[in-house]
């Protein structure tokens, strides 16, 4: 596709249950970004990945969060055990080469509702 | 926090009047962009402007930034009802993460 794409659009889960999101990003990016925004907030940058760098995992806000990127394309975040802050919608984003001047496309997002 | 500020929180306009948001920020940064977030077309960005640049353009936007104020404003000109949308300044250090304001929530009213 033409565009960031991410799955599910919608989540809802029982708190202490675990999630996977999805994110399939621009074909030829080689940088992707995970953000996370909470009702009427910014974006809370989480996790960053670069070709076959190490991953920048400093904004991750707990061990319960994790996030692989395969090949080089496909990225997946795992929350486990989620708690009700966790509700938010998850942000994925890629660019081309990860500078710092490269224009982040994204996608349009899942809303996570952990009741 | 590094977080930036933006203000106005929310604004509310005619059709064809003048939009202007403010983002202030708090460490040096590389370059400083804006987004724009509905709920139709998500978040997109507009405009990037470098810390040796003080003015930029694209189309009816207009953009400023300041490094000794740590500012930035962005002007919308000749708003339409399209524009209404949240607006996020978003600060570019040297470490590719991005920090983002909390956000402008514009309303063009028709």
């Amino acid at each position: 596709g033409a565009g960031v794409s991410q799955s599910p659009s919608n989540k809802v889960t029982e708190k202490g249950k675990d999630v996977e999101l999805r994110c399939d990003p621009i074909s030829g990016h080689t940088a992707l970004y995970w953000y996370r925004q909470s009702l009427g907030q910014g974006l809370e940058f989480l996790i960053y990945f670069q070709g076959n760098s190490a991953p920048d995992k400093s904004g991750l806000p707990s061990d319960r969060f994790s996030a692989e990127r395969t090949g080089g394309s496909v990225s997946t975040l795992t929350i486990q055990r989620t708690q009700q802050e966790d509700s938010a919608v998850y942000l994925c984003a890629s660019s081309w080469s990860g500078g710092v001047t490269d224009t982040q496309y994204f996608g349009p997002g899942t809303r996570l509702t952990v009741l | 926090s590094q977080q930036g500020e933006e203000d106005p929180q929310a604004l509310s306009i005619q059709e064809g009047e003048n939009a202007t948001m403010n983002c202030s920020y708090k460490t040096s940064i590389n370059n400083l962009q804006w987004y724009r977030q509905n709920s139709g077309r998500g978040l997109v960005h507009l405009i990037l402007i470098r810390s040796n640049e003080r003015e930029k353009h694209s189309g009816r936007l207009r953009v400023t930034l300041d490094t000794s104020k740590k500012s930035s404003s962005l002007l919308i000109t000749a708003s339409r009802a399209a524009d209404t949308a949240s607006y996020f300044c978003a600060q570019a250090g040297n470490n590719r993460k991005l920090i983002w304001g909390l956000g402008t929530s514009l309303a063009v009213n028709p």
